[in-house]
């Protein structure tokens, strides 16, 4: 149980134009996610906070306007890179915690999303 | 800026050898920590939630020890398998709700 999955799991597209980013709980119901970005050889940096029916709390320095984060659901949230540019190529993965938020809770995680931006 | 540090970055191993490594996070305001294991091309799996300082939790060949006053825990592997080849991350969680990861120690082990 508690699988999470996440599509595309790599995208490679031109710069200018924007990318979806899908993240999915297949078995249980996500009142909250999370969107992380991974750059090589270093540690998953928390970029947003995405709850089910309100607006995603954004970490400090993430741009809103370019990070778009819907979570119309309790099984699905999305990551818009909008006007994407090379210097957002990176890997971003979700997760999502199936109760309410609490971090004694595991988070069950996505495989991950490989974005390169030409 | 709060700060995970996980030592070492990378660990090279042969089968049957124990092994084991650290994670070193702010002293104050800890909430929890979590160890989780992340194998290429798979999702990352959650191995342990730690709350308590000397806390010493196991699962198989694997566990885990916590220190929250000195700011470190430490993730043993009894018996290395090839099956265990994988990043190991560990993620603080403070107070405020914030997780904050370290980059995490990547193991090979050699059969």
């Amino acid at each position: 149980g508690a699988v999470v999955s996440q599509h595309p799991s790599w995208v490679i597209c031109k710069s200018g134009t924007s990318v979806k980013i899908e993240c999915r709980s297949l078995d249980f119901q996500a009142t909250t996610m999370f969107w992380y970005r991974q750059f090589p050889k270093q540690s998953l940096m928390l970029m947003a906070t995405s709850n089910e029916g309100s607006k995603a709390t954004y970490e400090q320095g993430v741009e809103k306007d370019k990070f778009l984060i819907n979570h119309a659901s309790l099984t699905l949230s999305t990551l818009t890179v909008t006007s994407a540019h090379p210097e957002d190529s990176s890997f971003y993965i979700c997760s999502a915690v199936p109760e309410q938020l609490s971090l004694l809770y595991e988070q069950y995680f996505g495989p991950g999303t490989r974005l390169t931006v030409t | 800026i709060l700060n995970v540090e996980q030592s070492p970055q990378s660990l090279h191993v042969q089968e049957g050898d124990s092994t084991n490594f650290t994670c070193s996070f702010p002293s104050s305001n800890f909430y929890a920590l979590h160890w989780y294991r992340w194998e290429t091309a798979k999702s990352p799996e959650a191995l342990f939630v730690m709350t308590l300082n000397g806390d010493e939790k196991k699962k198989g060949r694997i566990s885990a020890t916590l220190n929250t006053k000195e700011g470190y825990s430490y993730l043993y592997i009894k018996g290395s398998q090839p099956e265990d080849s994988a990043t190991y991350l560990c993620a603080f969680c403070t107070g405020g709700f914030k997780t904050i990861f370290g980059a995490g120690t990547r193991l090979f082990v050699k059969a």
